[in-house]
């Protein structure tokens, strides 16, 4: 009974590469959420999506970041072009909908050199 | 803007004793409140919930308190355990249910002393 499954664990990126973080939900979860962690912080919402759909990007940067949820395979969050300012724990976390609580994955640490 | 503060960022307590975290919150549209526990390198673990409509949810040895009138919750612990040691954050939500986006606050690391 798998929980959320996040890959990889950690991911180094040169300035200006890009960054594609995986979430594979719990099973029989269709609604993916992201965040991110900066250092001494608390987690900052990003994206929902269900599959297929953008529920809500309110908290995505206007610029380089991306988020899907195929209706196969698992939600990317792809950073295009890092910066430094995008070393970070980027968290996912899904739920089976209605009123019931995100359980998160283990997170994937962005560091950019 | 900081809508969910945890203004103590830490906590030392005696083994057996009780812990009190504190959380406050700006607002109004906040109507639905939970607790994660944190390790280092792992990913928040939820812990207990509790809706706007109610003042007071207890599991086990964790219970948390609401007071929409001062926008202030908190999570007891009793007694603490040494395995309670994490950091604690609390989120909130609005629209009515933990489905929606969170807004966490910057957490509290309790530590609990054998």
């Amino acid at each position: 009974n798998a929980g959320v499954m996040q890959n990889p664990r950690h991911l180094v990126r040169r300035r200006g590469q890009e960054a594609r973080l995986r979430c594979s939900p719990m099973k029989g979860h269709s609604h993916v959420y992201w965040y991110r962690q900066l250092p001494e912080e608390g987690l900052k919402f990003m994206v929902y999506l269900q599959k297929e759909n953008i529920i809500d990007e309110s908290g995505m940067p206007k610029e380089r970041f991306s988020a899907e949820f195929p209706k196969e395979g698992p939600s990317i969050l792809r950073i295009q072009q890092v910066v430094r300012g995008d070393s970070a724990a980027y968290f996912c976390a899904s739920s089976s909908g209605g009123n019931t609580e995100a359980f998160f994955g283990q997170g994937t640490r962005l560091t950019v050199v | 803007d900081q809508q969910v503060k945890q203004n103590s960022p830490s906590l030392s307590v005696q083994e057996g004793r009780i812990s009190i975290l504190n959380c406050d919150y700006t607002n109004s549209m906040f109507d639905y409140f939970l607790w994660y526990k944190k390790y280092p390198a792992e990913g928040p673990t939820f812990l207990i919930s509790i809706s706007s409509i109610k003042d007071k949810n207890e599991d086990g040895r964790f219970t948390v308190f609401l007071n929409k009138s001062a926008k202030h919750l908190s999570l007891h612990i009793v007694p603490s355990q040494p395995g309670d040691s994490a950091v604690y954050f609390c989120a909130a939500s609005a629209r009515g249910g933990a489905n929606s986006k969170l807004t966490f606050g910057k957490g509290i690391t309790l530590s609990v002393r054998p």
